[in-house]
């Protein structure tokens, strides 16, 4: 079965330290992994795809088949970065469907 | 462009009343769907639409029903409203790949 699991409802942390935000997933074949962001008050957007190897806001992710996992990382989190955080799997299928995890909402203070 | 939109951003249903969850997006996506967003759960798929005349069941597709007449428009009708459908509802629309654009939500309360 497909699955997507994020372990951690709430990760608080203080401004200027490291932030790691997991993210799980089941697949039996080869997936594209997605971080997605809500701000408050704002739409879910994208925030960063596996494939692209890019950092978005001075966040990365890496995607380990063998832990089959896609944490999502910063080295110093600013106050801005506040906000909820869904890990998605998309799968083989042509219909462009996100398996959403449950969401960790980040919460870094001054 | 608007993007995605969708009417009315917040509405009180009382129990086994229906409704209708209207979503339109303006960039001329194939692709389109409706997620219920709960508390500790995550975004969970109702249904979607890979094309106008296209639907299709998501996870949780129960008490829900959807048409697709146009590329533009993806309603979303509550028959007998029920408590267990209060949540926040998001549409999304994309033309084929991973990345979806979302709309605003519309929160729904059913006491």
């Amino acid at each position: 079965a497909q699955r997507v699991t994020q372990p951690e409802k709430l990760l608080s942390v203080f401004k200027g330290a490291p932030v790691e935000l997991k993210c799980n997933y089941s697949y039996s074949g080869s997936p594209e992994l997605f971080w997605y962001v809500q701000y408050s008050r704002q739409r879910l957007q994208l925030l960063l795809r596996h494939i692209s190897r890019e950092s978005i806001k001075g966040f990365t992710a890496d995607l380990n088949k063998g832990e089959t996992s896609f944490h999502l990382k910063k080295p110093f989190a600013q106050e801005e970065d506040s906000a909820m955080y869904y890990c998605a799997l998309s799968g083989s299928s042509n219909t462009g469907k996100l398996i959403f995890g449950q969401g960790t909402t980040l919460q870094v203070k001054p | 462009n608007a993007g995605v939109t969708q009417t009315p951003k917040f509405r009180i249903l009382k129990i086994g009343q229906s409704m209708t969850l209207q979503c339109t997006q303006d960039m001329n996506h194939n692709y389109m769907y409706w997620y219920r967003q709960d508390p500790g759960m995550g975004l969970k798929l109702i249904y979607y639409s890979v094309g106008a005349g296209i639907t299709d069941k998501g996870e949780v597709p129960n008490g829900y029903n959807v048409s697709r007449s146009t590329t533009e428009d993806f309603p979303l009708r509550l028959e007998l409203a029920a408590p267990s459908q209060t949540s926040v509802y998001f549409c999304a629309s994309t033309p084929g790949g991973p990345e979806q654009y979302f709309g605003p939500g519309t929160r729904l309360t059913v006491t």
